[in-house]
């Protein structure tokens, strides 16, 4: 069954640090990729989508990700982290052209300090 | 447009009451979805539903049941509540099954004692 990984289970970071949250996935067909953001007390929300084309994709609020096909990644960055930006982060994948539904990922805590 | 709602926000239960938790969706979405949502575990399915008179399990189905009553609503039952089912439920949609964006309902907090 496909599985998503998540590296980094709490972070924290400054005001203006970079941001890199890791994401691996372990089916090796063709996936849909998905970023969601859990602000404190709201209900999950997507940050941004891969199906196909441009492996790097932007999403809302200035993050981005890039799909390495090679590697099953799909790693989430941000040049210049905001406070606003402290909140759970969740990864999923969707293994198309099999029965699994999408899975999510365990979720890294981003802790952003003013 | 209010998107999903889930009813109620809270509830705490005794071992071995029932109860029912609702969501409705007005999108016109075809899929509907339980989760479970407990600290370290992430998001993990307990059944969903991928078109209106379908149901189907999850990842961790045991001790739970659903109704898809109409395309609008979708809803949980637990039979005989236990503390191990302590844990935030949330219910999304999504247009499609499984190749589109799921939109999450707010969540309901539910304790059991």
């Amino acid at each position: 069954a496909q599985s998503v990984s998540q590296h980094n289970h709490h972070v924290i970071l400054s005001e203006a640090a970079s941001l890199e949250l890791g994401c691996n996935y372990s089916y090796g067909g063709t996936v849909n990729l998905f970023w969601y953001v859990q602000y404190p007390g709201q209900h999950l929300q997507l940050l941004l989508k891969y199906f196909s084309g441009d492996p790097l994709v932007k999403g809302i609020k200035g993050f981005e990700a890039e799909f390495i096909k090679s590697k099953f990644s799909f790693n989430l960055r941000k040049p210049s982290v905001q406070w606003s930006d402290t909140a759970e982060y969740f990864c999923a994948v969707n293994a198309l052209n099999r029965d699994d539904k999408i899975i999510f990922g365990k979720g890294t805590r981003l802790h952003i300090l003013p | 447009n209010a998107g999903v709602t889930q009813t109620p926000k809270f509830q705490v239960l005794k071992t071995g009451q029932s109860m029912t938790l609702q969501c409705a969706q007005d999108m016109n979405h075809n899929s509907m979805y339980w989760y479970r949502q407990d600290p370290g575990m992430g998001l993990r399915l307990i059944y969903y539903s991928a078109s209106e008179g379908t149901t189907d399990k999850g990842e961790v189905p045991n001790g739970y049941n659903v109704s898809r009553l109409n395309k609008r609503e979708f809803s949980l039952r637990l039979e005989s509540a236990a503390p191990s089912q302590t844990s935030v439920y949330f219910c999304a949609s999504e247009r499609g099954y499984g190749t589109d964006t799921q939109y999450f309902g707010p969540g309901t907090r539910l304790t059991v004692l």
